[in-house]
């Protein structure tokens, strides 16, 4: 599986905006580059995903560099609910191979300050 | 809607014993995935279905874990003769052919 790098911890001040970096300098050209986050005592859930344009989602936005080593998810505006470990996550979509499973990382620890 | 439920929450067993998880997926989720999360770390893939269908086990990490979805719908992960090793979040997560995962909220095993 190709592998994603990210930081262990990010910190913000609630009302700014946050942005995620994540690198994968060996993404192949048919993966899709996912996010999910994980809240404290829950499980992950889905943020975003994209493949080479920059996504938009009531949640956050995914912006893919142009030759797609390396990918920041931008939270707009943080607020303390948005304290959680983010993931991203590659994961192909060629249906014969093993793209059902998610490999998830350590991820990056987000704190927000009030 | 209902979303992925788990039971029990929280599992507290002595070792040696067996265990069964149980996974009930949101309704017309053909796919059903379950994984291990120890403390801070991210999940771990277990094992996955499509239908009743058991696609891929490679996960699983030793003959002591088998995982059962007879008729495509709710999944039990068990453990048998557990060790203490064995401690962790179990995570089941439906979806979807091919999309996003839904996860469950989580069993909680403690093996003593």
């Amino acid at each position: 599986d190709a592998k994603t790098t990210q930081p262990n911890s990010m910190e913000s001040n609630e009302e700014e905006p946050v942005h995620l970096p994540c690198n994968h300098s060996t993404i192949s050209g048919t993966d899709y580059i996912h996010w999910y986050r994980q809240l404290p005592s829950q499980g992950p859930e889905y943020v975003i995903h994209g493949l080479t344009s920059n996504v938009n989602n009531r949640m956050a936005s995914l912006a893919i560099a142009e030759d797609r080593k390396s990918s920041t998810l931008i939270l707009h505006r943080a607020t303390l609910r948005d304290a959680a470990v983010y993931y991203c996550i590659l994961r192909g979509s060629n249906s014969g191979g093993s793209n059902y499973k998610l490999t998830f990382g350590k991820g990056t620890l987000l704190t927000v300050n009030p | 809607g209902a979303g992925v439920s788990q039971s029990p929450r929280y599992k507290v067993t002595k070792r040696g014993q067996d265990v069964a998880l149980r996974c009930d997926p949101i309704s017309g989720h053909v796919s059903l995935y379950w994984y291990r999360q120890a403390l801070g770390q991210g999940p771990e893939f277990l094992t996955y279905f499509n239908y009743e269908a058991q696609q891929d086990k490679s996960g699983l990490p030793n003959d002591r874990f088998s995982a059962e979805r007879p008729e495509g719908s709710i999944s039990t992960l068990t453990i048998q003769r557990t060790e203490q090793r064995d401690s962790a979040m179990y995570r089941c997560a439906s979806s979807p052919p091919q999309d996003t995962q839904y996860f469950g909220p989580g069993t909680r095993l403690t093996v003593l």
